[in-house]
C-alpha cells in the first residue's frame, strides 16, 4: 500500500463511450501524475499537476483531458479513444513537481474495443 | 530526447544468485531512481540516488551513482522468489525525468 489509490482497477470501453479515471493520495503532496505503460514501452509521462496547477502537458491527444480539483486527488477524463490507447495507466504523487521520489497507484488497466 | 537503456532486458536466475543490472544513457543526469514493479500494480521506489560515486543500500539491494553520471548500477543478492518482477531505472535532470524500459527478473527455485 502506497498511498495512492486508483479507481477502477480494470476498464473496458467502446471508442464511442466517456469515462473517467479517478486517482487518490493520501501522503499529503503537492504534485500528481499521469503515466501511461504500454507493452515493451518505457513509462511515458502525460501530465503533472503542483499545487492543482497543470504544469506539463507532453504532446497527449486532446481525447486524454486531465482535472485535478485539489492536491490530492486527479482524474483523467476519457472520450473517442482508440483501440492504441489501450494500456496500464498509472497516477503518482510527490511532494513536489521538483521531487523525484514519485509514488505510484497500482494503475487502471483500460482497454478500448 | 534523453533516453535510458537498460540491460540486460531479462534474466533468469537461480533463487540464491546475486544479480547484477545497470542502466546507462548518453546524458548527464542529477538523480537515479530504481523502482521495482509487481505484475498487476503500480512500481515501487526502491532506492534514490542524489550524488555521482553514492552507493546506497536497502536491504539486499544496493545501487551505484555512476562517476560519470551517465549510469547507475543495481544489485541485488542472495535472490527470492519474491524479487520477480521488473526493475525500471529514472533518471532525472531539472525538470526532466525519463524511464528505462525496464529488466525483467526471473527467478527459479
Amino acid at each position: 500500500e502506497t498511498g495512492v489509490t486508483q479507481t477502477p482497477r480494470h476498464l473496458v470501453m467502446g471508442m464511442t463511450n466517456k469515462k473517467s479515471l479517478k486517482c487518490e493520495q493520501h501522503l499529503g503532496h503537492n504534485a500528481m501524475y499521469w503515466y501511461k505503460q504500454s507493452a515493451k514501452k518505457p513509462l511515458e509521462l502525460m501530465f503533472v499537476y503542483n499545487f492543482k496547477e497543470q504544469t506539463e502537458n507532453n504532446s497527449v491527444p486532446s481525447r486524454f483531458s486531465p482535472e485535478c480539483p485539489n492536491s490530492s486527488h486527479l482524474f483523467l477524463h476519457l472520450h473517442t479513444l482508440q483501440p492504441e490507447d489501450s494500456a496500464l495507466y498509472l497516477c503518482a504523487s510527490s511532494q513536489g513537481s521538483l521531487s523525484y521520489e514519485q509514488y505510484f497507484g497500482p494503475g487502471t488497466r483500460l482497454t478500448v474495443t | 530526447g534523453q533516453q535510458l537503456n537498460q540491460s540486460p532486458q531479462s534474466m533468469f536466475i537461480q533463487e540464491g544468485e546475486d544479480v547484477s543490472m545497470n542502466c546507462t544513457s548518453s546524458s548527464i543526469f542529477n538523480t537515479w531512481l530504481w523502482y521495482k514493479q509487481d505484475p498487476g500494480e503500480g512500481p515501487v521506489l526502491l532506492i534514490a540516488l542524489y550524488k555521482a560515486g553514492e552507493l546506497t543500500s536497502n536491504g539486499r539491494l544496493t545501487a551505484q551513482f555512476g562517476i560519470t553520471r551517465k549510469d547507475s548500477f543495481l544489485n541485488i543478492s542472495a535472490s527470492i522468489p519474491s524479487d520477480v518482477g521488473i526493475y525500471f531505472c529514472a533518471g532525472a535532470y531539472g525538470q526532466n525525468f525519463v524511464f528505462g524500459p525496464g529488466t525483467r527478473l526471473s527467478v527459479l527455485p
